[in-house]
């Protein structure tokens, strides 16, 4: 399983743009990457996955280079609600059933 | 639809007895579902694999004999924490994965355990 480096925490303000980078050096051709959100005594909460290039939904964007190691997950104009633990993870979603050990994660705080 | 459910959301427990924690996939079938483990202020570390009708797989360091999984439907699996401590208080999350096509895990919403 590819592993995932990601900065430990950010902060930023209300309105303003977030970009949450991942680093996954080793990631096999097979892998997604996804990421979720995780609030204080919650279950993580998908938010977005790509394979390649960019991704886009209602609430992320997700940007990934050619070479796929790496990945950054962008937060148009976030709001204290987004304060959480964002987590980045990769896996062979081919295959089915992909059990997903999670990282470090970043711990996002917005201020007003 | 992808909603998974967890009950109990919290529980107190004595030291010793054992406690039973239900993780069930609502509105689709789940054939492997997933444990975890989350201590404040730390990630999520899995503890076994969840499988339906065979037994579980557990994670280096997870006791089988303690941690009991049963997978008896497509829709259920629990987590028997047996002769629980204090040291096994914690934050218990499943997550489920649809059959095939089914591109990520879902999670339950947690289920706080506190062993007095």
């Amino acid at each position: 399983l590819a592993k995932t480096t990601q900065p430990i925490s950010m902060d930023s303000y209300e309105g303003q743009e977030v970009n949450i980078t991942c680093s996954h050096n080793n990631i096999a051709t097979n892998d997604y990457i996804t990421w979720y959100q995780q609030f204080p005594s919650q279950g993580p909460r998908f938010i977005i996955q790509g394979y390649k290039t960019k991704v886009k939904n209602e609430v992320a964007s997700l940007f990934i280079p050619a070479d796929r190691k790496s990945s950054t997950l962008s937060l148009p104009r976030v709001s204290l609600s987004d304060t959480a633990v964002y987590y980045c993870l990769v896996g062979d979603m081919n295959t089915g059933f992909q059990k997903l050990v999670f990282g470090t994660g970043t711990r996002l705080l917005v201020s007003p | 639809g992808a909603v998974v459910s967890q009950h109990p959301s919290w529980v107190i427990c004595k030291s010793g007895t054992s406690v039973k924690i239900e993780c069930r996939s609502l509105d689709f079938q789940a054939t492997t579902m997933f444990w975890y483990r989350q201590f404040p202020k730390q990630s999520l570390m899995l503890m076994a694999t969840s499988n339906e009708g065979s037994k579980a797989t557990y994670e280096q360091g997870v006791e089988k004999d303690k941690f009991l999984i049963n997978h008896a439907s497509l829709t259920l699996s629990t987590l028997t924490v047996t002769s629980a401590h204090p040291e096994d208080s914690s934050f218990y999350i499943c997550s489920a994965g649809r059959l095939a096509g089914e591109e990520t895990q879902y999670f339950g919403p947690g289920t706080r355990l506190l062993v007095l």
